[in-house]
């Protein structure tokens, strides 16, 4: 049982280049989430999903696309990227009891 | 709207010292309430919850207590350790459909021998 998995650990790209931040989860839940973390600001909450095939919006999701074509797998993609968008992103998932289960993070550099 | 508001850091104490981490919130109905733990390099881990007033979360030593009448979610340990030092972060589940969950800016804690 691998929990929340996410690939790559880390990433650097240059502005306006596009790239997927890989999440995946063994535990059958159906709710799923990004967030991005930056200094001082704690998460904050990029998209999530209650659903295969269902997504929405949180509070930062400009700049951000997201997809639920399986349970088990949750996409970020950043379509053209920005300095602004440097930050450390992790995935989480859980299912009834609210317990959020995290993965290891992604640290992503924009040049 | 929803949000937390936590006690600004970094926090060092000594190793034995007791701790306390403020934490506040701002919900519009009966959020479910969470301290998370982040270790370096790693992800965050649920540290404790409290789903409704006045309910006391507790876990390795560490304890909380909802307070719905000072709309606050503390967070306690008697004695703390090195191996505690972390960043620990307050967290609430949206009161209406419990999908989107709000976190405070984190609290880091060094704990010295």
């Amino acid at each position: 049982n691998a929990g929340v998995t996410q690939t790559p650990k880390f990433q650097v790209l240059k502005t306006g280049q596009s790239m997927t931040l890989q999440c995946a989860q063994d535990m059958n839940h159906e709710y799923m989430s990004w967030y991005r973390q930056d200094p001082g600001m704690g998460l904050r909450l990029i998209h999530y999903s209650v659903g295969a095939g269902i997504t929405d919006q949180g509070e930062v999701p400009n700049g951000y696309n997201v997809s639920r074509s399986t349970t088990e797998d949750f996409p970020l993609r950043l379509l053209s990227a920005a300095p602004s968008q440097t930050s450390v992103y992790f995935c989480a998932s859980w299912g009834s009891y609210n317990e959020q289960f995290f993965g290891p993070g992604t640290r992503l550099t924009v040049l | 709207g929803n949000s937390v508001t936590q006690m600004e850091g970094p926090v060092t104490l000594s190793e034995e010292a007791f701790l306390t981490i403020n934490c506040t919130y701002t919900a519009t109905g009966y959020p479910s309430l969470f301290w998370y733990v982040q270790y370096p390099g790693e992800g965050l881990q649920l540290l404790l919850k409290a789903t409704k007033a006045d309910d006391k979360g507790s876990n390795k030593g560490f304890e909380a207590t909802y307070r719905k009448e000072t709309t606050s979610f503390h967070l306690e340990k008697g004695s703390v350790q090195v191996s505690d030092s972390a960043v620990y972060f307050c967290a609430l589940s949206d009161p209406d459909t419990g999908n989107q969950f709000y976190f405070g800016t984190g609290t880091s804690l060094t704990v010295i021998p």
